[in-house]
């Protein structure tokens, strides 16, 4: 059964990278039809789509985070990654990675990945 | 505030049955794009429930389906369950954006 998890430090100070980091165990990312998504849950609120990267390495991210996004890919170790840049006390969230079928729907979340922002 | 308008929290007794409204506009449900559910308890992942506007995953009681209308979709729960009480999303497309909606909390009472 596939599996997702998230991992990456969980305190980020303001200004710097935060770096997270996706592992699917018992599957495989070579796969057209998977869209390898980042989605963030403000504490308390509701869902923001991040972004996908697709095994071939092709990106697509939300225009509301586009210039501070960079997501890749590592096939080799079934891990897929996300960097937002010049992070502030507003990216403190949980960040969930997610499997979106044919760029629909999400099937597999992770359990999440807590980040908190330091000053 | 999000695109797709759901009521803050909605609540029910056990056994009723309980509607969740996702409302949009034409740029996105209104022009035909499909919507799904998820729930969500706190402290998890959320965890697909509807897809492509009334289609249950394996595992997922038939107490719960959906359905679509215009620029609007509704998520409904029948034979209410303390279980279910969890939070509910929404999620679509707008201009290649894929969207959550606010979110809804679900009370058992």
């Amino acid at each position: 059964q596939v599996q997702l998890q998230e991992s990456g430090p969980g305190l980020v100070k303001a200004s710097q990278t935060l770096s997270l980091t996706c592992t699917v165990s018992s599957g495989s990312l070579n796969n057209g039809s998977y869209f390898w998504s980042w989605i963030r849950q403000h504490p308390g609120k509701g869902l923001e789509w991040i972004g996908y990267i697709l095994y071939i390495g092709s990106t697509y991210y939300n225009p509301a985070l586009k210039s501070r996004v960079t997501m890749s890919i590592d096939r080799s170790k079934s891990q897929f990654s996300l960097k937002l840049t010049s992070v502030t006390a507003a990216d403190a969230a949980m960040y969930f990675c997610a499997r979106l079928i044919s760029g629909d729907y999400f099937d597999l979340w992770g359990q999440g990945a807590l980040v908190t922002v330091s000053s | 505030q999000s695109v797709l308008t759901q009521p803050p929290s909605v609540s029910g007794a056990p056994g009723q049955r309980v509607t969740i409204s996702c409302t949009g506009s034409s740029s996105n449900i209104g022009a035909g794009f499909d919507v799904y559910w998820y729930q969500q308890f706190p402290g998890t992942a959320p965890k697909l429930l509807i897809s492509g506007n009334n289609n249950r995953p394996s595992g997922v009681p038939d107490r719960f389906s959906g359905s679509k209308s215009g620029s609007s979709a509704s998520l409904a729960i029948t034979g209410l369950q303390a279980e279910d009480e969890a939070d509910y999303y929404c999620q679509s497309y707008d201009s290649s954006l894929l969207l959550f909606g606010g979110g809804t909390r679900l009370t058992v009472l």
